[in-house]
């Protein structure tokens, strides 16, 4: 298996622009998570799904951040629009279960 | 209460010494107790993970040392060696729930 993949690697962008990031989990998965990773906070959660619906989006910034997963093979993060503060690496990961997770190479956003 | 607090922030070892990353958490309901290892431009990959059920987890030059009366749990890098320099995150959950990750802990083994 190729691993959880995630497009783009990096992503450079101006404030105010919409930043779709995509992840293709492992196959068989049936769960998928989305973190946000900067040097002040560390690994956050932001929102997670399981066989496709979404069960906890209580990380999720603001209402400029939106999740989707239309299938088992593809879940998309959308920040509509970006700031400056959104700036971050975001990953995603997939599991079999609540336990062992397995993160993608995550995406590098700057939002100039 | 669903905090996992975790230190130090960084720490700086020497080749073949011993480096202890601590974490304390306040859940008692926590039952599951994963470290995390995440190098320089990649994602966090699981290391070792220990449950309540034991008080040590041996694998290889790594091992979990977990004080459940403490409520803290620890990671041990025996004979650390350069290739270990990397940050560390220990992270805890509960059945149900997704994990909870501590802040983070940035190694450097200095050869």
């Amino acid at each position: 298996d190729a691993g959880v993949i995630q497009s783009p690697r990096h992503e450079v962008t101006e404030m105010g622009q919409e930043v779709t990031l995509r992840c293709k989990p492992i196959s068989g998965h049936d769960y998928l998570f989305w973190y946000r990773q900067t040097m002040m906070r560390g690994l956050e959660l932001l929102i997670y799904f399981n066989n496709n619906v979404p069960i906890d989006d209580s990380g999720m910034p603001e209402d400029r951040f939106s999740a989707k997963m239309p299938n088992a093979s593809f879940s998309t993060l959308k920040i509509q629009p970006s700031e400056p503060r959104d700036s971050a690496v975001y990953f995603c990961a997939s599991s079999q279960s609540y336990n062992e997770q397995f993160f993608g190479p995550g995406t590098r956003l700057t939002v100039l | 209460q669903q905090q996992v607090k975790q230190s130090p922030q960084s720490l700086i070892v020497q080749k073949g010494g011993i480096s202890i990353i601590n974490c304390a958490y306040e859940n008692t309901a926590f039952d599951y107790f994963p470290w995390y290892q995440q190098f320089p431009g990649k994602g966090p990959a699981l290391l070792i993970a220990i449950r309540p059920d034991v008080s040590e987890k041996k694998e290889g030059r790594f091992t979990i040392s977990f004080n459940k009366s403490a409520k803290q749990f620890s990671l041990h890098i025996m004979d650390s060696q350069p290739g270990d320099s990397a940050t560390y995150f220990c992270a805890a959950n509960q059945a149900g729930t997704a994990l909870i990750f501590g802040k983070g802990t940035t190694l450097s083994v200095s050869s």
